[in-house]
């Protein structure tokens, strides 16, 4: 069975901490790796990751993928109160569906 | 562009009752899906489609029904609501899901759904 496991399942960190989400996974035919930000409405789409190895940037956010040990990280340097949300991880297969995480929901207080 | 549309925004039914959750996309987008949301569950894939009459189950069909008649709308439809399916449901669209190059799927606002 595909499954998609994050952790921490939730942290509280102070502005200007520097933080790490993880993200595993189990699935057949993978095609890529999604990380998406959801604060109180619907996901927004951050990185999308295909390659092992390549570090995707935006800001103060950064993700990479590691295929051969089937896990990502998604980075937040400097962090802000906006960055309070929940990350959800989610692996694309072959078979066009889509499998997500339980989501790590991050508090940044001030 | 309106983008993805859900409607309604907030449901109540009581067990038993029958509905139809609306999603609708202006971006003639190939790739629709539909998902729940619970807490500490991530979101779950319920159905999705790759086109227009062509549909295919995810994770958790069970108890949902869904049609594909246009690109632009994919109806969920719940034939006899369950307290099971008290939940957030959000509806996707994506232009060509099939292709790695391209994998962004824009989400509806989502419908809380509350079942009695």
């Amino acid at each position: 069975e595909d499954k998609v496991v994050q952790s921490p399942l939730s942290l509280v960190v102070h502005e200007g901490d520097t933080v790490t989400l993880n993200c595993s996974y189990e699935v057949t035919n993978f095609r890529s790796l999604l990380w998406y930000k959801q604060e109180k409405k619907a996901p927004t789409f951050l990185f999308m990751l295909t390659s092992s190895g390549i570090e995707k940037k935006s800001g103060r956010l950064s993700s990479i993928l590691d295929k051969k040990e089937l896990f990502s990280i998604l980075n937040i340097t400097a962090t802000q109160t906006g960055d309070s949300a929940i990350y959800l991880c989610a692996v694309k297969t072959s078979y066009d569906k889509v499998i997500f995480g339980p989501g790590t929901s991050l508090s940044v207080i001030p | 562009n309106a983008g993805v549309t859900q409607t309604p925004k907030f449901q109540v039914l009581k067990t038993g009752q029958s509905m139809t959750l609306q999603c609708a996309q202006d971006m003639n987008h190939e790739y629709m899906s539909w998902y729940r949301q619970d807490p500490g569950m991530g979101l779950r894939l319920i159905h999705y489609s790759v086109g227009a009459g062509i549909t295919d189950q995810g994770e958790v069909p069970n108890g949902y029904n869904v049609s594909r008649s246009t690109t632009e709308d994919f109806p969920l439809r719940l034939l006899s609501a369950a307290p099971s399916q008290t939940s957030v449901y959000f509806c996707a669209s994506s232009p060509d899901f099939a292709h790695s190059s391209y994998n962004e799927q824009f989400f509806g606002p989502g419908t809380r759904l509350t079942v009695l």
